[in-house]
This record gives C-alpha cells, sequence and structure tokens, in this order.
C-alpha cells in the first residue's frame, strides 16, 4: 500500500528557532515529491523534488531528497510568526496519482 | 488571473441528497483532479482527469462521479450524500504536458461540506 509518513504531527517552537520536518515515503513508481503550506485555505507550493541529494532553497526554507532512503526533510531557519501553518508533504506516482500525508502543524510563538 | 475556482465554499446537505461541486481553472491546465481533506487523513484524491473526455479514479472514488467535457471544468457529483462525505473538498490543477518541469498542483479555496 502507498503511503506518505510525516512527523512529527506537531510542533511548537520561539520565534528564531530552527525547525526540521521529515517526510518518509513508501509509493510504487516514485516520480517526485512536493512540500506544500496550508494555512487557513488552500495549500500553497514551496518545493518540487526529483532528484536525490540537490537541495532546494527559498529564503529561509530548504528542503532536500533521499531516494536511496525514501525520505525528505524540510527545514525552516530563524522561525517567524508568519511560518505558523501545516506543511504537507506529497509524493507523485505514475499514473497522475499524488499521495498525501496528513502534515505537520507548526507554531511559532513570539 | 482567477487561478482555480471553487463554488460554493460552504454547504449543507441531508442524507440522500445530491449536489455538485464546482470546480473551474482559467490555466490552461488539462489535469484537474478533486481531493478531500478529514482531519488525521491528510489529502485523499478521489478523482482526476488528464483532458476533456478522460476520468479516472483516484484513492477513494466510491459515492462520487466526474465528467470533464471542457478543458476548463471538473465537476464533482454526490448522488446520494452520506454523513461520511462530510468532509472539506478541494479541487487542484496542473499542466500535465510540462509536469517534469513544473510538478506544481494549483489548489482551489476548497468547499465544505456538511451531511447532516
Amino acid at each position: 500500500e502507498d503511503k506518505v509518513v510525516q512527523s512529527p504531527l506537531s510542533l511548537v517552537v520561539h520565534e528564531g528557532d530552527t525547525v526540521t520536518l521529515n517526510c518518509s515515503y513508501e509509493v510504487t513508481n516514485f516520480r517526485s515529491l512536493l512540500w506544500y503550506k496550508q494555512e487557513k485555505k488552500a495549500p500553497t507550493f514551496l518545493f518540487m523534488l526529483t532528484s536525490s541529494g540537490i537541495e532546494k532553497k527559498s529564503g529561509r526554507l530548504s528542503s532536500i531528497l533521499d531516494k536511496k532512503e525514501l525520505f525528505s526533510i524540510l527545514n525552516i531557519t530563524a522561525t517567524q510568526t508568519g511560518d505558523s501553518a501545516i506543511y504537507l508533504c506529497a509524493v507523485e506516482a505514475f499514473q497522475n496519482q499524488f499521495y498525501f500525508g496528513t502534515g505537520t502543524s507548526l507554531t511559532v510563538i513570539p | 488571473n482567477a487561478g482555480v475556482t471553487q463554488t460554493p465554499k460552504f454547504q449543507v446537505l441531508k442524507t440522500g441528497q445530491s449536489m455538485t461541486l464546482q470546480c473551474a481553472q482559467d490555466m490552461n491546465h488539462e489535469y484537474m483532479s478533486w481531493y478531500r481533506q478529514d482531519p488525521g487523513m491528510g489529502l485523499r484524491l478521489i478523482h482526476y482527469s488528464v483532458g476533456a473526455g478522460i476520468t479516472d479514479q483516484g484513492e477513494v472514488p466510491n459515492g462520487y462521479n466526474v465528467s470533464r467535457s471542457t478543458t476548463e471544468d471538473f465537476p464533482l457529483r454526490l448522488l446520494s450524500a452520506a454523513p461520511s462525505q462530510t468532509s472539506v473538498y478541494f479541487c487542484a490543477s496542473r499542466t500535465h504536458r510540462d509536469r517534469e518541469k513544473t510538478g506544481e498542483l494549483f489548489f482551489g479555496e476548497g468547499s465544505r461540506l456538511t451531511v447532516l
């Protein structure tokens, strides 16, 4: 059974802390792994990863994929209250199927 | 650019009623899909389409129908609503032809459905 597991389920940190969110997967015919940020409504795209070991970076956020060990991490440095959200990991398999994890709820306290 | 537009945003149904959730996108995306999001379950794929006239089942298709008569629209039909279909529904689209380069899914704002 294809599945995506995210950890931790929730996290509370103080502003300025660095956090690491984890995503492991067991998906047949892997195509890509995507990270999304979900605040009140629609998930918004952060990164798409297809190759192992190549870090994607956008400001204080970065992500990397390990296709041998079947996991990805999302790092957020110098966290801000605006980073409070649910972070979703999704894996795309062949035949256009996407499998999402349950998400990590991040709360950043001022 | 409106992106992905879903209507209605909220709906309350009684068990056994039918309804259609509408989804429209103006980005000329070939791929469109419907998800439901439930607490502790994440987003689960219901149905998807890679172009007009083509639809396929996702992970949780039972109780839902879809059709794709145009590139822009992808309605989701509940023929006989059940309390288990109480959820938040998201429509998402992306380019299919250039998906190797831009795999990003664009999501609508969501539709919250309650079945009593």
